[in-house]
């Protein structure tokens, strides 16, 4: 199992230009959410599905959008990159729909938004 | 007021020592509480699980969850230099997760 992948690892933007991190995940999990990483903020979810077609908003979701038509996939779109979102972005799964903690998270995407 | 509160540290100890982590919280209704450890440009991992009040134990580290004080702790104990990381706690009630801001942690060999 690879788990969850998330790409691109690296990523330069302009500020108005659009982009989509893509993640998937191998291990048929019903749960699947969105964090930006900042220094000193700690993780702050960003968006959220408990299962195909279903998706939440977190605690940080203006500017970015998301959708999860399958199982295995759930990208972060960016609509008009600002330089505030120039962050470290996980992806994170877990098994069934109510989630108690376990997450598994992917390596991570580095976006620069100039 | 943010609802996870963490000492971020940097928290240098010799190869050896018990290693305290500490977080606070605002939020009671929350339920399940969370070490994770996450190394340099990795994502995190998840290192210990617990629900509701109590301590649980694995190996050399210890949880402690305190709800009437909004309070959860990690020990480490016979810190090795493999466990210079960056320690976060996180608590949900259901789907919503929030993070501490880490401590990071340096075991000196």
């Amino acid at each position: 199992n690879a788990g969850v992948t998330q790409t691109p690892k690296f990523q330069v933007l302009k500020t108005g230009q659009s982009m989509t991190l893509q993640c998937a995940q191998d291990m048929n999990h019903e749960y699947m959410s969105w964090y930006r990483q900042d220094p000193g903020m700690g993780l702050r979810l960003i968006h959220y599905s408990v299962g195909a077609g279903i998706t939440d908003q977190g605690e940080v979701p203006n500017g970015y959008n998301v959708s999860r038509s399958t199982t295995e996939d759930f990208p972060l779109r960016l609509l008009s990159a600002a330089p505030s979102q120039t962050s470290v972005y996980f992806c994170a799964s877990s098994p069934g729909q109510l989630n108690t903690g376990e997450l598994f998270f992917g390596e991570g995407s580095r976006l620069t938004v100039l | 007021q943010k609802e996870v509160e963490q000492d971020p540290g940097p928290l240098s100890v010799p190869e050896g020592a018990i290693v305290s982590l500490n977080c606070t919280y605002s939020n009671s209704a929350f339920q399940y509480f969370m070490w994770y450890r996450q190394y340099s440009r990795k994502g995190p991992e998840l290192l210990m699980y617990t629900y509701s009040s109590g301590n649980k134990e694995d190996g050399r580290f210890t949880a402690q969850v305190d709800k009437s004080s909004k309070y959860i702790s990690l020990f480490i104990r016979d810190s090795q230099p493999s466990d210079s990381a960056t320690y976060l706690c996180a608590m949900t009630n259901f789907n919503k997760f929030y993070f501490g801001s880490g401590t990071k942690l340096n075991v000196k060999p």
